[in-house]
């Protein structure tokens, strides 16, 4: 069973305007919820992260936003730039353990 | 520094051939982890090493074995390759307890 979903395969924005990737997951016992970004025939790069205690995380254009009674987390990237066109994927790291679960990933297509 | 290393870039195997794939690292990272990456799946935990000299099982560990050579180097063997496990696959590292993973640029292999 997935723990972790990404329910939009895919996302299209212009250039400039918000970008937001959700994120869902089912078990209550994660520590972290992390995010990830792939290009094409690369390995997946960290982008950003959040602890469970948090509710926002900011780095930059991108922000983490983390609604624990929902279960459900979003990125938000402002403004959006060709650049950021790849395939982003959510993974949570349960408490205790080194393995993260990761979602299935929303390739995300910013329109120049 | 070049990170995460995986050999060979691309493989093809015929049904029931065997082989290995390399990954390093020389982040002097304690955990070293093995992922395939299937369409529509997300990426799925094969193997994981915690330390050197520990190996675990992850999501999907039939059909693989894994060394953990030293701490930079952690292999993952296919004794009777099945068209199954068509897929790419991603080493990774990290620190223990820290959701941060670094990955390698992936595997492509094709079995027929």
């Amino acid at each position: 069973d997935q723990q972790v979903k990404q329910n939009s395969p895919s996302l299209s924005v212009q250039e400039g305007r918000i970008s937001i990737l959700n994120c869902d997951y089912t078990n209550s016992m994660f520590d972290y919820f992390l995010w990830y970004k792939k290009y094409p025939a690369e390995g997946p790069t960290f982008l950003i992260s959040i602890s469970s205690i948090k509710d926002k995380n900011e780095d930059g254009r991108f922000t983490v936003f983390l609604n624990k009674s929902a279960k459900h987390l979003s990125l938000h990237i402002v403004p959006s730039q060709p650049g950021d066109s790849a395939v982003y994927f959510c993974a949570g790291l349960p408490t205790g353990a080194n393995n993260l679960f990761f979602g299935t990933g929303t390739r995300l297509t910013v329109i120049p | 520094n070049a990170g995460v290393t995986q050999t060979p870039k691309f493989q093809v195997l015929k049904t029931g051939q065997s082989m290995t794939l390399q990954c390093a690292q020389d982040m002097n990272h304690n955990s070293m982890y093995w992922y395939r990456q299937d369409p529509g799946m997300g990426l799925r935990l094969i193997y994981y090493s915690a330390s050197e000299g520990t190996t675990d099982k992850g999501e999907v560990p039939n059909g693989y074995n894994v060394s953990r050579l030293n701490k930079r180097e952690f292999s993952l063997r296919l004794e009777s390759a099945a068209p199954s496990q068509t897929s790419v696959y991603f080493c990774a590292s990290s620190e223990v307890g820290v959701g941060e993973q670094y990955f390698g640029p992936g595997t492509r292999l094709t079995v027929t």
